[in-house]
Formats: structure tokens, C-alpha cells, sequence
């Protein structure tokens, strides 16, 4: 079966504008979870969705927000973009949740806000 | 303040070695994720451990909940091998589990 999809796979921003990326989760996984990974900071946890509510939220600025849907893809927004949010946005699905399930990552958004 | 120790951060072998990689956490925890990142950014998901032990191929997860502490073993390593590799851990806290916390990650190379 298909693997988690996201798009776009790379892309270019100006600091200022705002950006969306999107996700589709494995056929049939309810849980859709969101990581940004840097040089500096390495991987580190966004937020997770679960029939379209919110579920957790880690350590970011509101300016990062999310959503999901009734067919399980998410979206992710950024709002006035820094450049210090450049970095390899990843999605992640799971039957449940990432605690007692295994997670299956898709490729990843590259961003860079210039 | 990272929360997850791996250890060692970069490491070198040659083909054949048995490696491990350690990773220690501070809290209790509800799971415990080994990934494998390659070049490129892709990350696979090698083991999900709440206790004990698993195995899968060339790969041995184990756990010690009291110790707080997890590895990674690879036996008879290849250079295919060649990865960084992360713990995550995962802990309830309220009204449930909580997001994932990685580790720093482990660069593996494997040389022929």
C-alpha cells in the first residue's frame, strides 16, 4: 500500500510569507503527527492529530499551526515566516498514535526561507 | 535541555563489527522508537519497545524500563548500514501520552 505522501517536497519562501505543507497518511491511519528537524536542534515534535483533533502540541510559536481532516490528511502552516524556520519539515502516520503503534515517516518538506 | 542521551554520537567500524548504540532517558516512559535516517532526510522506523526485547534481521532492540536506558545492537554490520541512527522515547504526562522527545542521533559508518 501507498507510503505517507507529502508535498511540496522542496520549496523556497520569503521571511514574511506563510506556507502550507501538506500530508496524506497510510490508507486506514488515524493518527498524523509533525516534526521539524534542524542542524541545531535536530528533530523535534510539533504537534499530533487524531480524527482531526489536536492530540498534543510541543514547544513552537503559534505562528505554527495545524490541521486535519476528516480523510486523515494534514495540513501544516507557518505564518511570517523567519529564517530560522528553515528546516526538513516531516509527517508521520500511525494506526493510533506513536505510543504502542509503529510510525511511518514520509520524505519530507525541505523549506528555505530566504 | 535534551532529555534522550545517545551515545556514541559518531562512530566508524568495519565491515563484520557487532555496534551498539545507547540511549538513556529521564522519565518514565510509554514507548520507545529506534529510527534509521539516511542521506536525503527518509526515516524508517526499525523498533517500537515498551519492554523487553526485539529482533529483526541483523537488528536487536532491548529495553531496560529501571535502568531507563535502551540499545541498538547490529551483528555482522555492512556498509549498507551506514546511517545516523535516533532513539525517541515517549511519556504520559495529564490527560495522555505526550509527543515525542528524539535523541541527537548516532552517525554510523560502516567501512568496507
Amino acid at each position: 500500500k501507498a507510503g505517507v505522501t507529502q508535498t511540496p517536497r522542496y520549496l523556497i519562501k520569503t521571511r514574511g510569507q506563510q506556507v502550507t505543507l501538506s500530508c496524506s497518511p497510510i490508507s486506514g491511519h488515524r493518527s498524523v503527527s509533525w516534526y521539524q528537524q534542524t542542524p541545531g536542534q535536530g528533530l523535534q515534535f510539533l504537534f499530533e492529530y487524531f480524527s482531526e483533533t489536536q492530540r498534543n502540541k510541543g514547544n513552537f510559536p503559534g505562528r505554527f499551526s495545524g490541521r486535519q481532516f476528516s480523510n486523515s490528511r494534514s495540513e501544516m502552516n507557518v505564518s511570517t515566516l523567519e529564517l530560522g524556520d528553515s528546516a526538513l519539515y516531516l509527517c508521520a502516520s500511525s494506526l493510533t498514535g506513536t505510543s504502542g503503534n509503529t510510525i511511518y515517516f514520509g520524505e519530507g518538506s525541505w523549506l528555505t526561507v530566504v | 535541555k535534551n532529555e534522550v542521551e545517545q551515545s556514541p554520537q559518531n562512530l566508524t567500524a568495519q565491515e563484520g563489527e557487532f555496534i551498539t548504540i545507547n540511549c538513556s532517558y529521564s522519565v518514565g516512559i510509554s514507548a520507545l522508537h529506534w529510527l534509521q535516517q539516511h542521506p536525503g532526510g527518509g526515516i524508517v522506523s526499525l523498533f517500537m519497545l515498551s519492554s523487553g526485547k526485539k529482533k529483526h534481521g541483523r537488528l536487536i532492540a532491548t529495553i531496560n524500563i529501571q535502568e531507563k536506558h535502551s540499545s541498538l545492537h547490529i551483528t555482522a554490520s555492512h556498509p549498507r548500514d551506514s546511517a545516523v541512527y535516533i532513539c525517541a522515547w515517549q511519556a504520559y504526562s495529564g490527560g495522555g501520552a505526550d509527543g515525542l522527545t528524539f535523541g541527537k542521533g548516532t552517525h554510523l559508518i560502516i567501512q568496507p
